[in-house]
């Protein structure tokens, strides 16, 4: 079992729907990033949260330490949010990295 | 404040040569961090540096793979005699300090493909 878990792994919606993209780990962290990589493969940082929830335009995190889960929500989705995103927890040091979820917006 | 610099951002190597890969962190930034992307696969941690020191190598393969982050100029990824399972793209970030609640800045990423 991987250390951080998405769901879902792919993700196809019409423009305008709410998105919830969930992941779970089962490490102890101090702090957990959402990540988005776009078709070009260029990584961007989205959020780093070690409680509570973060709010940026459109984008929502959440995170509960206690069950060890961050959800990351896009409000009134647009096809320039097609991209994966990464849920990736850091311990002490470096970062551990989920599989990725790829969200498709369809017009 | 220019972001991460990776270069070069395409590589192509024939099997047993050498690549080199490199990333200047932000201005700044004293921390540079080297992950690896698989094809079809997720991000891993390789190696953690501080200015002159490895701080954690411990997501680096034990042969071939070096790494080093000099007093003075870019970090460097060293991949000695490539195969084609090297083939991937090369992400650095960099941040200003070590805190476990700092951002990672994150390159453009180098891709190898090795022939």
């Amino acid at each position: 079992k991987n250390e951080v878990e998405q769901s879902p792994q792919n993700l196809t919606a019409q423009e305008g729907e709410f998105i919830t993209i969930n992941c779970s780990y089962s490490v102890g962290i101090s702090a957990l990033h959402w990540l988005q990589q776009h078709p070009g493969g260029g990584i961007v940082s989205l959020f780093m949260l070690s409680s509570g929830k973060k709010k940026h335009g459109r984008l929502i995190a959440t995170i509960n330490i206690q069950e060890k889960h961050s959800s990351l929500h896009i409000t009134a989705s647009h096809p320039r949010d097609s991209a994966v995103y990464i849920c990736a927890v850091k311990g002490a040091q470096k970062l551990v990295f989920g599989q990725g979820t790829r969200l498709t917006i369809n017009p | 404040n220019a972001g991460v610099m990776q270069n070069p951002r395409h590589l192509v190597r024939r099997r047993g040569q050498e690549a080199r890969l490199r990333c200047s962190p932000m201005k700044g930034h004293s921390h540079v961090y080297w992950y690896r992307q698989l094809p079809e696969e997720g991000l891993k941690f390789m190696v953690y540096l501080q200015k002159e020191n490895i701080i954690d190598e411990s997501g680096m393969p034990k042969e071939r793979f070096s790494a080093e982050f000099p007093k003075e100029g870019p970090s460097i990824l060293r991949i000695q005699q490539v195969v084609r399972g090297d083939s991937a793209a090369y992400f650095c970030a960099s941040s200003p300090v070590a805190g476990t609640t700092d951002t990672q800045y994150f390159g453009p990423g180098t891709r190898l493909t090795v022939l």
